[in-house]
């Protein structure tokens, strides 16, 4: 059973602060990862995607994998009250050709102002 | 930006109804996908499509689901005789190819109330 681990939250961090959410995969053989930002009542709304090791940025987010600790990290700098939401980490895997992406169960995030 | 539209946004149904959730996928995508989120859970994933068949399912997806492009645009997700379990959001997705490295995109969702 493919799992992704995620921990619930909440994570409160103060306006302006650098928020550090993570996500364990337990297929070593996923490719692709996946950071989703889902606000209360809404869809999923993709916000990074990683298949390297190393760090990968966009403006105010930065995306960490370590395949071989099956570690996969988001990063908020100068995180805003707007940023409040659950992170939903993704995974999808190559072994068995299957497109499907597997959620964790998302770390909420509160940014107090 | 090009987006995936759901209808209905929200849908009551008694248990036992058949109902019928609607996508257009973006229109230039080929893989088309349902998720589901019940209330406080995880998005779980239901069923893949490509090439106007059924790609990859999960457990979850039995007898009870089926899907559909009955034409050019839109997806479509049945559910006969609907349990008070199948209550969640539901979600379509779609994606350019099947291992497109950006995700893929989902619609807004249509919330299923089963009573």
């Amino acid at each position: 059973q493919k799992e992704v681990e995620q921990n619930s939250g909440p994570l409160s961090v103060p306006e302006g602060a650098i928020a550090s959410l993570n996500c364990t995969y337990s297929d070593r053989g996923s490719q692709s990862f996946f950071w989703y930002r889902q606000y209360s009542g809404k869809s999923p709304e993709l916000i990074m995607s990683i298949y390297s090791n190393g760090d990968k940025e966009d403006g105010r987010f930065t995306a960490q994998l370590n395949k071989a600790s099956q570690y996969v990290s988001l990063l908020i700098r100068d995180s805003q009250p707007s940023d409040s939401a659950t992170y939903l980490c993704a995974v999808r895997g190559l072994v068995d050709s299957s497109y499907k992406l597997i959620f964790g169960s998302g770390t909420r995030l509160l940014v107090r102002p | 930006e090009p987006e995936v539209t759901q209808t209905p946004s929200h849908q009551v149904t008694q248990m036992g109804q058949e109902v019928i959730l609607r996508c257009v996928p973006i229109s230039n995508h080929l893989y088309f996908y349902w998720y589901r989120q019940i209330l406080g859970q995880k998005v779980e994933f239901l069923v893949s499509f490509y090439n106007n068949e059924i790609s990859e399912k999960s457990e979850i997806f039995d007898d009870q689901f089926s899907v559909e492009r009955p034409d050019g645009s839109n997806f479509t997700l049945k559910i006969r005789s609907t349990k008070l379990e199948d209550s969640a959001m539901y979600f379509c997705a779609s994606s350019l190819t099947g291992q497109d490295r950006y995700g893929y995109t989902f619609g807004s969702g249509t919330r299923l109330t089963v009573v």
